[in-house]
């Protein structure tokens, strides 16, 4: 099994510009989840989808984030327009409800604002 | 709604001596527990986890952990720990759904 795949693996844009981060979860998983980690923040829950219907997006900061999942292959997670403050490693994580929770996370994207 | 608390945001410790990494969450239901590690530059990968059962929990790589429900803790132990253990510990809760509440993490440092 591949694992959680994510890309890219690194980005650097210019504030404004926009910035989409993709996401391919495990297969057969059913849950899907966006976490942020800073140094200041730590790691935060952005979004969940379970069965590709977003469940939770409490975590996402403003609207200029948005995450979709098309299909249960797929997701997306975009910033537009991006700010500095946005700089840090994003992370996906796909779990089996009923399965024993476990997430499985991706290798993450380390974004970098300028 | 639950917390985590883990209170050594780091930890130094010399190798082959005996480990300890505190973990403490608040929840008046019942939880599932794990711990994740953190290597430079990488995810998170699952070390262990408790759900239902024996309370003492074996994992990967020599850990263990104890879920003790009256103390509400979750304390990861490893009795003798080399360098490659060097990374960052997280402690997690879930209760239902599938909302996972992360702690701060603790950073273990192997010293030679």
């Amino acid at each position: 099994d591949a694992g959680v795949i994510q890309s890219p693996r690194h980005e650097v844009t210019e504030m404004g510009q926009e910035v989409t981060l993709r996401c391919k979860p495990i297969s057969g998983h059913n849950s899907l989840f966006w976490y942020r980690q800073t140094m200041m923040r730590g790691l935060e829950l952005l979004i969940y989808f379970n069965n590709n219907v977003p469940i939770d997006d409490s975590g996402m900061p403003e609207d200029r984030f948005s995450a979709k999942m098309p299909n249960a292959s797929f997701s997306t997670l975009k910033i537009q327009p991006s700010e500095p403050r946005d700089s840090a490693v994003y992370f996906c994580a796909s779990s089996l409800v009923g399965g024993g929770e476990t997430q499985y996370f991706g290798p993450g994207t380390r974004l970098l604002v300028l | 709604a639950q917390s985590v608390t883990q209170l050594d945001s780091q930890v130094p410790v010399f190798e082959e001596a005996p480990v300890e990494l505190r973990c403490n969450y608040s929840s008046s239901v019942s939880v599932y527990l794990f711990w994740y590690v953190q290597y430079p530059n990488q995810g998170l990968q699952l070390l262990l986890k408790y759900l239902s059962g024996s309370t003492l929990v074996k994992g990967i790589n020599g850990f263990e952990a104890e879920f003790n429900k009256s103390q509400t803790s979750f304390h990861l132990r490893k009795p003798s720990v080399h360098i490659s253990d060097t990374a960052e510990y997280f402690c997690a809760v879930i209760t239902g759904g599938q909302n996972f509440v992360f702690g701060p993490g603790t950073r273990l440092s192997v010293l030679p």
